[in-house]
This record gives C-alpha cells, structure tokens and sequence, in this order.
C-alpha cells in the first residue's frame, strides 16, 4: 500500500518551454501533497504543499507564478515548470501524505521526475 | 525556526556491524518521527515511524525516541552493504508541513 506514482520518469525539453509533472496517490486518498525539488548531492527542497481543492502554499523564495500547481482530488496533484531555463534543470519529487489516522503525516514519496532543459 | 539535525557523514561501518544513525530535533511539540532511505538518484523510501518514547523494532532497524532530549535515533543491524545510502530524520509537529534532516551517508564496506 501507500504508492505514488510521477509521470514522467524524466523529461528534457528547450528553453522557454513548459513540462507538466503528474502525482498520483495509487492505493490511498491525499489530504495533502508535497512538490520537492533536489539537486546532486544536496538535500531535499520543499517548492510548495497542496491541498485538494486549495491554491498551493509556496515556500519563500519559489515563484508560484513559475512553478504552478493544481492540486485537483484527492489522488492527484499536478505541477508545471512554466518558460523551464537550464537552471531548473533538477530532479523533481512530490510526495503524498495518507489520510487514514493510523498513518497520519506519513508522507510517502513519488520515484521522481528528472528534469533536464537544453 | 524549526529544525532537524543530522551528522552529514560519510558514516562508514563494515558489513555485519551495527550502524547508528542519529537526529536532533528543535521543536518540542513534535509528535511524529520518521526515517526515510534514499539510495543516489533515487527518491526517499519511508522505512521507519515512531510516535512514542522508547523503542521501535521492525525486522533490522530499531528507532529510538527520547522526547525529553528531543533526540531520535535509527539502528541498523548486521548492515549490508545494500543499506549504503543516504538516510533521512524527518520531524513531524502535529499538522504542520513535516521538516527534513540533511540526511547522514552510510557506507557498508564488504
């Protein structure tokens, strides 16, 4: 159980164009979505969390207007990298959290989107 | 600011051995503890949830919490050189966006 899956494995696309990044909770319904984003050897960056029916929370420093998020029910939560440059180049991971009380705020993980923009 | 702390390593244990991995936390209120294992270019795998003080054993990885030292630890048994990876402390208070550690490097010499 507790399954996510992300759509695409990985993407590369040119400059100035936009790439849409699909979560899916397979076996559970989400209260809530998590998009991280994590370059080589560094630790995982919180970009934004989701809620079904809700506009995103974006962390300091993340353009939402760049990083838009749609987060439309409870087993599904999209994020687009709009205009994506190189510098957005980066592996993309959303995760889910479970909304059964025995597992509340376990957050389970996507096997991540590899971004790469030429 | 809320905080998880974790020694970055390399932690280098020979297989076999045990392997302690360990995390502090700042926010006293917290409540929910986890362990996350995310091998290089992978994303991070849920292997362990503690809510309680005390111990937590699951086949060979025992967590230990000790809310009044806000501290919280991951024991890994007769390592394998299959748990080299890096590990993840992750700090959840009640509600709140749950806050990640840096993540501690194992290495498992064979």
């Amino acid at each position: 159980g507790a399954v996510v899956s992300q759509h695409p494995s990985w993407v590369i696309c040119k400059s100035g164009t936009s790439v849409k990044i699909e979560c899916r909770s397979l076996d559970f319904q989400a209260t809530t979505m998590f998009w991280y984003r994590q370059f080589p050897k560094q630790s995982l960056m919180l970009m934004a969390t989701s809620n079904e029916g809700s506009k995103a929370t974006y962390e300091q420093g993340v353009e939402k207007d760049k990083f838009l998020i749609n987060h439309a029910s409870l087993t599904l939560s999209t994020l687009t990298v709009t205009s994506a440059h190189p510098e957005d180049s980066s592996f993309y991971i959303c995760s889910a959290r479970d909304r059964s009380p025995t597992t509340y705020n376990e957050q389970f993980f996507g096997p991540g989107t590899r971004l790469t923009v030429l | 600011q809320k905080e998880v702390e974790q020694n970055s390593g390399p932690l280098s244990v020979p297989e076999g051995a045990i392997a302690s991995l360990n995390c502090t936390y700042s926010d006293r209120v917290s409540q929910s503890f986890f362990w996350y294992r995310q091998y290089s270019g992978k994303s991070p795998e849920l292997i362990m949830s503690i809510y309680s003080n005390g111990d937590k054993e699951d086949g060979r990885f025992t967590a230990q919490l000790n809310k009044a030292s806000q501290y919280v630890s991951l024991l890994i048994r007769d390592s394998q050189p299959s748990d080299s990876a890096t590990y993840l402390c992750a700090v959840n208070p009640w509600g709140f966006k749950t806050i990640f550690g840096a993540g501690t490097r194992l290495f498992v010499k064979a």
